[in-house]
């Protein structure tokens, strides 16, 4: 079946712009988890939703991030005025509801601010 | 906080040997899931260890889950080029009902032919 699939897959941006990133999980699996990974680092964990309820955002690093998931399945994470240390490679999840700890990731989208 | 911490940072080896790479935290996880990433790729779970000294084999990999939930410990065997890449281990929590992943840093593997 299809995985976790994100786009775009690479977004360059100038300082000070706004972007969107969007994620279509695997249907049917019903946690999605949004992780930043700067270079050479990682994963961190930034957000996550069971269905269109967002659990946790307590990894967002500013209120410049925001994510939402409003019909329980395509999700977007949002970011206002980028700065350069938004730098990073953005990586969304997924999870089936029997073992929601074992995550499938999608290749992820490489955002650059110039 | 919860910190997980892979060691070592970075492994050059030959074709054909052995190796094993360590993750070590101070604190307990209810699961521990190994991932491998290429560049420019998502991390592809490999396998996960939910009991206290649970043992799990994948071919020529061996996954072991220390017997306090802390540690863990990913052994190769022969290793091939197409191993390399990096693995990293991920810790969950099954508090409540969030099961954000906490990860280590990684362990990047090169194997030479």
């Amino acid at each position: 079946g299809a995985g976790v699939s994100q786009s775009p897959r690479y977004k360059v941006a100038k300082r000070g712009q706004d972007v969107a990133l969007r994620c279509d999980p695997i249907s049917g699996h019903v946690s999605l988890f949004w992780y930043q990974q700067a270079l050479g680092q990682g994963p961190e964990f930034l957000t996550y939703f069971q269905n269109e309820a967002q659990l946790d955002k307590s990894g967002l690093p500013s209120d410049r991030f925001f994510a939402e998931r409003p019909e329980g399945s395509v999700s977007t994470l949002k970011i206002q005025r980028t700065q350069q240390e938004d730098s990073a490679v953005y990586l969304c999840a997924s999870s089936p509801n029997r073992t929601p700890w074992e995550q499938y990731f999608g290749p992820g989208t490489r955002l650059t601010v110039t | 906080t919860q910190l997980l911490e892979q060691s070592p940072q970075f492994l050059s080896i030959q074709e054909g040997e052995n190796l094993t790479v360590y993750c070590n935290s101070s604190s307990v996880f209810s699961s521990l899931q190994w991932y491998r990433q290429e560049p420019g790729e998502g991390p592809v779970l490999l396998v996960t260890v939910v009991t206290g000294g649970e043992v799990k084999k994948l071919k020529r990999l061996t996954f072991q889950f220390g017997d306090a939930r802390k540690d863990s410990s990913l052994h190769i065997t022969a290793a091939q080029p197409g191993d390399t890449g990096l693995y990293l281990c991920a810790g969950g929590n099954s508090g409540g009902s969030n099961y954000k992943l906490t990860f280590g840093k990684g362990t990047l593997l090169t194997v030479n032919p």
